[in-house]
């Protein structure tokens, strides 16, 4: 079945530095690629999302490009802030049917000052 | 209301009491969704739901769960005879319409199930 695997956490990095969370995945056909971001006390939102390939999607800084030959979605910033501390998942849903999203594990970042 | 409201946020609950969930999801979306988070994993798919038809329940982990969303809108997940396994956070999440490549889904802050 469908499957995505995303880097262990945590991941602690100091204030301006990159950032980079692997992702990669496992499908049928063509899925949708995202990234969803859940900070501390909130629900789980939508950063970025990319439906093809070699799309890339972005917001907030952050960038990902959907690699079909290499089955990965790797999330980047250049420069990462304090208040970008959060868990981040990757997940995928089917082209076909509805949206039912598969997830990653999550990859915590902590960014300190 | 602004975004999807679950209710209620913490729940315990002894072994073998049966628990109720409640989502409220934005209004006018179509879409419904349960999914289970269990400490330290990523969100697991339980059910779906298209207005009131509940088109999809293969993650449903057992005959104990039961999920129902009579008009459309409000959707209620219940966890018959609680099991200590069934410790975990449970999100509902909506979208306008279900099936739209790459669309947004919406999701609540979660109701935390713990099973003494």
């Amino acid at each position: 079945g469908d499957s995505v695997t995303q880097m262990e956490g945590p991941v602690t990095l100091s204030e301006e530095a990159f950032l980079t969370i692997n992702c990669t995945y496992t499908a049928t056909g063509y899925p949708s690629l995202f990234w969803y971001v859940q900070y501390p006390g909130e629900g789980l939102q939508l950063l970025l999302k990319a439906t093809k390939a070699d799309d890339k999607g972005s917001n907030k800084g952050f960038e990902a490009t959907y690699r079909k030959e290499t089955t990965s979605f790797h999330l980047e910033k250049g420069s990462v802030q304090v208040s970008d501390s959060a868990v981040y998942f990757c997940a995928l849903s089917a082209n076909t049917g509805f949206q039912k999203l598969v997830f990653g594990t999550g990859t915590r970042l902590l960014v300190s000052p | 209301g602004a975004g999807v409201s679950q209710s209620p946020r913490y729940k315990v609950a002894k072994r073998g009491q049966d628990v109720a969930l409640r989502c409220d999801p934005i209004s006018g979306h179509v879409s419904l969704f349960w999914y289970q988070q269990a400490l330290g994993q990523g969100p697991e798919f339980l059910t779906y739901f298209q207005n009131e038809a509940q088109l999809d329940k293969s993650g449903l982990p057992s005959d104990r769960f039961f999920a129902e969303r009579p008009e459309g809108s409000v959707s209620t997940l219940k966890i018959q005879r609680t099991q200590q396994e069934d410790s975990a956070v449970y999100l509902c999440a909506s979208s306008l319409e279900g099936t739209v490549r790459g669309g947004e889904l919406f999701f609540g802050e979660g109701s935390r199930l713990t099973v003494l």
